[in-house]
């Protein structure tokens, strides 16, 4: 079975500040790689699919990159509304969902 | 406006059932694959559940193979969980989730959740 591995599992930083969070697959599961942001009592909102492509309407300080292994998702400039959590989620066989990611202000 | 609603959940004992409906609007649902997710309380997501547009392949997590039976009515654009023997480690929100069709297969649109605890 296929293993994600999503880390920092939390961050504090400063609005404006880029933010970097890193998905580790433990077999090579090319771009199949989506990126969620989840905010406390609501549904997961999809941001990034297939690894680099940013859904409609999503700002575009949210990006990703990345294909075999090792995929990245970047916050250009950390803004108050961006505090959630955030999960990557893999889908070469079954889909799966890395441990998340806890964004909060410095 | 493109939207699912999941109804359904509550408290149920433990070894008890359950069965989650989720109701699709603003788009055509018979063309789209469809998905469970659950999330335990403070934890993170678990996928659940996958059902194909026929309804005709479906797969499961190991953590509900055999108890929980995914199934669809195209004619209402609906989706259900069937849940049997329910264990506490059930206890979580709900989510029924779309299958973009991307080829990485990201769930684009969710509903707002429904609530089971299980519980004596």
């Amino acid at each position: 079975d296929i293993q994600m591995t999503q880390s920092p599992s939390s961050l504090s930083a400063s609005t404006g500040d880029r933010v970097t969070i890193t998905c580790q697959a433990s077999q090579d599961i090319t771009n199949y790689l989506n990126w969620y942001q989840q905010k406390p009592g609501k549904a997961p909102k999809l941001l990034i699919y297939d690894a680099s492509n940013l859904e409609t309407g999503v700002p575009s300080r949210f990006s990703g990159s990345g294909s075999g292994t090792d995929f990245t998702f970047t916050i250009s400039s950390l803004q108050p509304e961006d505090i959630a959590t955030y999960y990557c989620q893999q889908y070469d066989t079954l889909p799966l969902f890395g441990g998340g990611t806890k964004v909060e202000i410095k | 406006e493109v939207q699912l609603v999941e109804s359904g959940g509550g408290l149920v004992q433990p070894g008890g059932s359950l069965r989650l409906s989720c109701v699709a609007s603003g788009f055509t649902f018979s063309s789209y694959e469809m998905n469970w997710v659950r999330q335990a309380p403070g934890k993170g997501l678990e996928w659940v559940s996958y059902i194909s547009s026929s309804g005709n392949t479906k797969y499961y997590a190991n953590s509900v193979k055999g108890r929980f039976t995914s199934s669809r009515d195209n004619a209402k654009n609906s989706l259900y969980l069937q849940m049997n023997s329910l264990r506490v480690e059930d206890t979580a929100v709900y989510y029924c989730a779309r299958d973009s069709g991307y080829d990485g297969d990201a769930f684009d649109i969710w509903g707002q959740g429904t609530r089971v605890t299980v519980s004596s």
